[in-house]
This record gives C-alpha cells, structure tokens and sequence, in this order.
C-alpha cells in the first residue's frame, strides 16, 4: 500500500497569502496524484488531478506541481474560503490511499 | 448535472450488516469514462477509500476490508450498494458514494454525495 505523507498538518494563513502544501508519496506514483478541499461539513471538492491539471470550475489561484514522490498545492491569494482541509490522494494503483490532510487555518 | 445521494439506516448494531444504497441522477452507472467508488471518514479523521465498482460490473476492494465489503450494482434503477458485514464500533463513520471520471490527463473523484452518517451501536 502506497502511504501519501502530508506537511505540514496544519497551516495558518492570513487572506491574501500564498500557501504551499506538500505531499509525499511512499513510492513513485509518476503524475496519478489528486488533490481536494474539504470544508467542514461538506463532502470533499476534486481541485487538482494528474498532478497539475485543474478540474473543471477551479479558480486559477490554485495550482498544483510534482511528480514521482514529490507534490505540491499551491494557493495564491487565499481568500476567505480557501481556508479548509486539503487532502491528496494517489490512483497509482490498489489500493488507492489518501494523505491525512493538511488544514489551512486563519 | 449528475446528483448522488446516499440511503440506509443511521444506527447498525456490533456484528450486523451495514447497507447503504448510492441513488444515481444525471449519469448512468453504465457509463464508459466512469467508476463509481464508496469512501468513507471517521468522525474528526481523515478519508478512506473502501472500494471501487467498474462498468462492467467488476470491483476491487481495499485489502483492510476484502473479506467483509461487497459493492454491486442495480443497472435498472441506476443505483450502487455497499455492504459490509460484522461491523463494530471501528465501522462508525461518514459514508460516501463518489463517481471517479476517467479523464485525459487523469483521473480525480469529481462527484461526491452528501454523505451519510452510521453509527454502529448497541
């Protein structure tokens, strides 16, 4: 089982702030990386797949980097929603594991 | 706009079995492009991904719960169902059903249900 490492686990941030969290695959996982946001409460929102590829209606503030074990999410500019857990997660192959989440906090 | 909704009980007594159904809207179970996957989250903890149901009908599980998770499908009523078996305490979570898109660059679970709580409790 590939084990997803994230860092730090808890970010705190002021709005209009940049964020960078990383991610750190057990094993080369190429690009089949994902990233979500996950706002307490709500189920979690599909931000970035294949590394650096947005999904569909996210902001360009976020962006996301990496390949093999080393990933990262970026956020330029965080606004009042941004502030959320961000979990990554791998389809490298089975079974398919998530990171245990960085929180962005104010 | 494709809609997912989870349905079951909200309480499940230690060594019974746990049904949940996944009502699917705006997409078809049978599509190509498409997986459909349950995953879960302890209350105050992170995501874990218990299984995966293919077009075909196919499945993979997680190996943590292979012995006791079964997800199948009901092609006329556009709906997917887990269920796991021998539950205890450990089994209390957020249960959700998600559809995976198959995509170019990638792929990234871009579908979620609300999600439904269980309690497994006596």
């Amino acid at each position: 089982e590939i084990i997803l490492t994230q860092s730090p686990t808890t970010l705190s941030a002021s709005p209009g702030d940049s964020a960078t969290l990383f991610c750190k695959a057990s094993q080369t996982i190429t690009i089949n990386l994902a990233w979500y946001q996950q706002i307490p409460g709500q189920a979690p929102r599909l931000l970035i797949y294949g590394a650096s590829t947005r999904a569909a209606s996210i902001p360009a503030r976020f962006s996301g980097s990496g390949s093999g074990t080393e990933f990262a999410l970026t956020i330029a500019g965080l606004q009042s929603e941004d502030f959320a857990i961000y979990y990554c997660q791998h389809y490298n192959d089975w079974p398919m594991t998530f990171g245990q989440g960085t929180t962005v906090e104010i | 706009q494709v809609q997912l909704q989870e349905s079951g009980p909200g309480l499940v007594k230690p060594s019974e079995t746990l049904s949940l159904t996944c009502s699917v809207s705006g997409a078809s179970v049978n599509s190509i492009g498409f997986n459909w996957n349950w995953v879960r989250q302890h209350p105050e903890k992170g995501l874990e991904w218990l299984g995966i149901l293919f077009p075909s009908g196919s499945t993979w599980y997680t190996p943590s719960l292979k012995s006791r998770l079964r997800i199948s499908v009901d092609t006329t009523k556009n709906q997917f169902s887990l269920i796991l078996t021998s539950v205890t305490a450990a089994d209390t979570a957020v249960y959700y059903c998600v559809r995976e898109a198959i995509m170019p660059r990638g792929r990234g679970f871009d579908s979620w249900g609300q999600g439904t709580l269980v309690t497994v409790a006596s």
